[in-house]
C-alpha cells in the first residue's frame, strides 16, 4: 500500500528560527514523485518542489532545503529563518508512477509568531 | 497571465439539489484533476481527465459526475446522491496526459456547504 506520514500536525515557532517538517512514504513501487505544497489560508495548493524517486540529489532553494533519503523513506522540508508568511499548512505527497493520483499526507500546520 | 480559475468561492447547496463547479485552465494542459479537502485532512481524488472527452474515477467518485468537451474545462456536479458534500473542493492540472510524471497545480478552490 502507498501512504504518506506527516506526524507533525502542527507546529510553532518564533519569527527567524529554523523548522523541519517531516516526511515519511511508503511504496513498493521503484519509480516515484515526491512533491511539497504549500497551502496559506487563502485554500489554493502552492507546488513547491517535485523529486524523482531516482534523484537523492538535495535541493536548496532560497530559505527552503529539502532532505530526500531513500535509506529511511523520508522526504523532510526545512525552513531556514522562518517568517510570519511562511505561516500556512504543509502537504507532502507521492505519486507513482504506474498511477495518475497525488496521495497526500495529511498536513502539517506551521504558525511563525512575530 | 496563465492559471487555473474555479468558480464559485463559496458555493451552498439545499438538501435533494444537484450543484456544478466550474474549473477552466489557460495552460494548455492535457490533463485535469478534481480532488476533495476534509478538514484537518489531506486531498483525495474524485475524477481525473487525460484528454477531452475521456475521463476515470478516482478514489471517492460516487456521488459526483464530471464532463470534459473541452480540453480547458473540467465541470464537476456534487449530485444529490452524495450524502455529505461539505468540503473544500480543488481542481488541479498537468501537462501531459499521458505521462504520469507531470506535476499537477491546483486552482484556488471551491468551499461547499449545505443549508
Amino acid at each position: 500500500a502507498q501512504k504518506v506520514t506527516q506526524a507533525q500536525t502542527e507546529i510553532s515557532v518564533v519569527e527567524k528560527e529554523d523548522v523541519t517538517l517531516d516526511c515519511v512514504y511508503e511504496t513498493r513501487d521503484t519509480t516515484y514523485y515526491l512533491f511539497w505544497y504549500k497551502q496559506p489560508p487563502s485554500g489554493e495548493l502552492v507546488f513547491l518542489i517535485r523529486r524523482n524517486s531516482f534523484d537523492e540529489q538535495n535541493e536548496i532553494s532560497g530559505r527552503y532545503s529539502w532532505n530526500f533519503q531513500k535509506s529511511t523513506s523520508s522526504f523532510n522540508f526545512t525552513i531556514t529563518a522562518s517568517q510570519v508568511v511562511d505561516s500556512a499548512v504543509y502537504f507532502c505527497a507521492l505519486k507513482m508512477d504506474s498511477s495518475y493520483k497525488l496521495i497526500f499526507g495529511s498536513g502539517t500546520r506551521l504558525l511563525v509568531r512575530p | 497571465d496563465g492559471g487555473i480559475t474555479q468558480s464559485p468561492k463559496y458555493l451552498f447547496r439545499k438538501e435533494g439539489q444537484n450543484v456544478t463547479l466550474s474549473c477552466e485552465q489557460n495552460l494548455n494542459h492535457d490533463a485535469m484533476y478534481w480532488y476533495r479537502q476534509d478538514p484537518g485532512q489531506g486531498l483525495r481524488l474524485i475524477y481525473y481527465s487525460q484528454i477531452v472527452n475521456d475521463f476515470q474515477k478516482g478514489d471517492i467518485a460516487e456521488g459526483y459526475s464530471v464532463s470534459r468537451e473541452k480540453k480547458e474545462s473540467f465541470p464537476l456536479t456534487v449530485t444529490s446522491a452524495q450524502k455529505n458534500p461539505t468540503a473544500f473542493y480543488l481542481c488541479a492540472s498537468s501537462a501531459a496526459g499521458s505521462s504520469r510524471r507531470e506535476t499537477q497545480y491546483f486552482g484556488p478552490g471551491t468551499r461547499l456547504l449545505v443549508l
